[in-house]
């Protein structure tokens, strides 16, 4: 198995612009975390799907943020507009159903807003 | 953080030497999972203790779990250079929660 897939790798934009970051789980697996990761906050869930239903979003920091599961095999989560202060390393991460089962976690998308 | 929180923040040792990380978590837990990120990478799953276990084992590695004082240790057992990364507690109620990490280096 590829494991989690995220795209792209890195992404550097200007205040103001539409920002995608994309998510392949592992096959499989049915639940999807996305995290958002600084030195000064360090780990932070955003949201949590199961059988792609949102199931927790209280971790998104403001409306500018979206997430969707359209399906089992991906997730995007969006930021319109990005702010400097969005600047980070997001993560995806996927598990299997039963809540005793580990994280396998993506490479992240650095994400850089100028 | 959003849950847990992980004492010391850094940690340098010697190779051969022992490593102690401390975490401390703020609800019920059905398991506490430590996960390693290697720096620019991703976080990589290394143990998962289940709140009726006191104590876990794998390889070098060893686990405590203490629910009255809803905290956890791992221990390194004889350090490798190899060992130098992050480290992190993780609590499973329903989400995934993450404490803000232990930077441990390891000096040949």
């Amino acid at each position: 198995d590829a494991g989690v897939i995220q795209s792209p790798r890195h992404e550097v934009t200007e205040m103001g612009q539409e920002v995608t970051l994309r998510c392949k789980p592992i096959s499989g697996h049915n639940s999807l975390f996305w995290y958002r990761q600084t030195m000064m906050r360090g780990l932070e869930l955003l949201i949590y799907f199961n059988n792609n239903v949102p199931i927790d979003d209280s971790g998104m920091p403001e409306d500018r943020f979206s997430a969707k599961m359209p399906n089992a095999s991906f997730s995007t989560l969006k930021i319109q507009p990005s702010e400097p202060r969005d600047s980070a390393v997001y993560f995806c991460a996927s598990r299997s159903g039963t809540w005793d089962e580990k994280l396998f976690f993506g490479s992240g998308t650095q994400l850089s807003v100028l | 953080s959003q849950q847990g929180e992980e004492d010391p923040q850094a940690l340098s040792i010697q190779e051969g030497e022992n490593a102690t990380m401390n975490c401390s978590y703020k609800t019920s837990i059905n398991n506490l999972q430590w996960y390693r990120q290697n720096s620019g990478r991703g976080l990589v799953h290394l143990i998962l203790i289940r709140s009726n276990e006191r104590e876990k084992h794998s390889g070098r590695l060893r686990v405590t779990l203490d629910t009255s004082k809803k905290s956890s240790s791992l221990l390194i057992t004889a350090s490798r250079a190899a060992d130098t990364a992050s480290y992190f507690c993780a609590t499973d109620g329903n989400q995934f929660y993450f404490g803000t990490g232990t930077s441990l280096t390891v000096i040949p």
